[in-house]
């Protein structure tokens, strides 16, 4: 069956400081990957996504970057965080093969800015 | 940018009872699909339902769609406490993967 996972769980970092959110799933090839992030209080914003190695896609300019080294992981970066960064980041997988059907989200991360 | 907007944004009823959360969408899509959080956890998927489909069924859930009023409802029939979570729905359009979420609904149900 196939899982993916995230980490770290939660994360408190300073203004300024750089940010890397690890996503890797398992059980699957070539998926389709997401990069999610919802506010306190809101539905999901999709910041980045992946249909293969190297190939990624921003869907809203800012302070944030991805990179796919390896087919099942999704790597979500910053060089200097900013106070509106704070959020909880959810990485997502949907087959490659079935691109209009469900996605499957992990656990997610929990990102404070101070 | 966010398409679907739920309604209620807050909801409140018993054990037994029926929930209905509605969604709305602006353009035309592949299909519509409901997810559940619960508090601090990821998002789980559902039910979809196609744009050529008008109603659903899986377990205790019931979806309906209507796109020419670009709205979706989904009914939670003899709810439980379990049941208490955010409920959102994300539309998929024919132009790329990525989904569109509301702002979800956020249902109590008491014991």
């Amino acid at each position: 069956s196939q899982t993916i996972h995230q980490w770290p769980a939660t994360l408190v970092q300073p203004v300024g400081s750089p940010l890397s959110l690890e996503c890797t799933v398992e059980g699957t090839s070539n998926p389709n990957l997401y990069w999610y992030r919802q506010a306190a209080g809101r539905g999901l914003q999709l910041l980045f996504y992946s249909v293969g190695i190297g190939q990624i896609s921003s869907e809203v300019p800012q302070n944030l970057s991805a990179s796919r080294p390896q087919d099942r992981q999704f790597i979500l970066s910053s060089k200097k965080l900013l106070l509106s960064d704070s959020g909880f980041y959810l990485c997502a997988w949907s087959a490659r093969d079935r691109p209009y059907n469900e996605q499957f989200f992990g656990p997610g991360t929990r990102l404070t800015v101070l | 940018s966010q398409q679907g907007e739920e309604d209620p944004q807050a909801l409140s009823i018993q054990e037994g009872e029926n929930a209905t959360m509605n969604c709305s969408y602006k353009t035309s899509i592949n299909n519509l699909q409901w997810y559940r959080q619960n508090s601090g956890r990821g998002l789980v998927h559902l039910i979809l339902i196609r744009s050529n489909e008008r109603e659903k069924h899986s377990g205790r859930l019931r979806v309906t769609l209507d796109t020419s009023k670009k709205s979706s409802s989904l009914l939670i029939t003899a709810s439980r406490a379990a049941d208490t979570a955010s409920y959102f729905c994300a539309t998929n359009s024919n132009s790329g993967y990525a989904l569109n979420f509301g702002k979800g609904t956020s249902l109590l149900v008491t014991p």
